[in-house]
This record gives structure tokens, sequence and C-alpha cells, in this order.
């Protein structure tokens, strides 16, 4: 059974830092492009952050762009998402995908919540 | 503002058929880019429920069916049923964007 699960989420200061980690089971995750989708609270997604399948390419949604940074260790069967210079703005449910390319984001985690507030 | 507009809301009746859009420009559904559509149950994660435009993955009813014309999408639920209440966004790529993968700011279905 596929599983993501999502931790790292919690209360921080404006201008902090958080890492985010995604914990995957049940499938063979270096074959796999990962994601991560944000939600603030009453919103709609927000796609965040991509990584190829061996790490080697990386792309980022403008907003977040020189303050995020995706990374996977395969070895580890983890995706991680490092978020500084948190903003009020940032505040959302941030979800992990898995990326099949042409198929969509087939598996979700439940999510790790980041607040961003003094 | 989403680079793919979704109507914020749409309801039906139980039984009834609903339709729900996601319109692009030439840059991402007129590109040619795949279109996928999620459903998002109340205070659960997204999950996926029609991709490459038409297709449903294993165990999405056949109810919900996608469409894609032009630079824009179609979602359609028939036979209406009042656990489809949920909010339903699309997603696909642009060209014009440096990360690619945009979604639709969402719709709101309301099982009347």
């Amino acid at each position: 059974e596929v599983q993501l699960l999502e931790s790292g989420g919690g209360l921080v200061q404006p201008g902090g830092s958080l890492r985010l980690s995604c914990a995957a089971s049940g499938f063979t995750f270096s074959s796999y492009a990962m994601n991560w989708v944000r939600q603030a609270p009453g919103k709609g997604l927000e796609w965040v952050s991509g990584i190829s399948d061996n790490g080697g390419s990386t792309y980022y949604a403008e907003s977040v762009k020189g303050r995020f940074t995706i990374s996977r260790d395969n070895s580890k069967n983890t995706l991680y998402l490092q978020i500084n210079s948190l903003r009020a703005e940032d505040t959302a449910v941030y979800y992990c995908a898995r990326d099949t390319t042409a198929w969509g984001f087939d598996y979700w985690g439940q999510g790790t919540l980041v607040t961003v507030s003094s | 503002q989403s680079v793919l507009t979704q109507p914020p809301s749409v309801s039906g009746a139980p039984g009834q058929r609903v339709t729900i859009s996601c319109t692009g420009s030439s840059s991402n559904i007129g590109a040619g880019y795949d279109v996928h559509w999620y459903q998002q149950l109340p205070g659960t994660a997204p999950k996926l429920l029609i991709y490459g435009n038409t297709n449903r993955p294993s165990g999405v009813p056949d109810r919900f069916s996608g469409s894609k014309s032009g630079t824009s999408a179609s979602l359609a639920i028939t036979g209406l049923q009042a656990e489809d209440e949920a909010d339903y966004y699309c997603q696909s790529y642009d060209s014009s964007l440096s990360g690619s993968t945009v979604f639709g700011g969402g719709t709101k279905l309301t099982v009347l």
C-alpha cells in the first residue's frame, strides 16, 4: 500500500525556518518524481515545488523561489522541503504528492500544518 | 488569480448532472498539456479523480467523466449523490511559468 507521511510542521515566527519531511513507503520511491502542494486556510491548492526521480531537477513556484528548497534522499525514501524566511502568507497545510507525470498526482499525504505567526 | 479558471461554486439535486469547467489559455491547456482533476472531501487530502483529460483511476465511479477541447476542460458528474459534495480542482502545466504545474482555483460542489 502506497503511503506518504508528512511531518515537521508547526508554529514559527516570521522570518523563521522549518524543514518538512515526507516519508514514503509501499512503492519504489526512486522511480517517481515528487511534489509539494500547499493549501492556505479556506483557500485552494497551490503547487509549491517538484523534484525529479533522481533529484537532478528541481522546480519552484515563483512565490517561493529563493526561499524554499526541495530535496530527496532515495536511500531513506524521504522527500524534504526546507522553508526559510517564512512569511504569514506561507501559513498552510503542506502536502507531498507522488507525480506520475502523465497521469497526475496519484497519491497524497495527509498534510502537515505550517503556521507563521508572532 | 489562478492561471486556470474554475467557477467558485456549482450545485445540483441528487440524481442530476453537473459540469465544472476549467478554462485556460494557449500556454497551458491550449498547448496540448493534459488536464487532471482532483476531489477534496472536507478535511481530507485531495484525491485523483480524472487523469489525462478523460481517464478514471481504478475505484472512481463511472459517474465521473472528463473532457477537453481547445483551451478548456470539463468535469461532468452524473447521478449526483450526497457524498459527491466536495471541492474539485483541475490541474495542468503551463509553458510560460518556471515550475509549470498549475491548479485551478477550485469549485465547491453543493448537493441540494
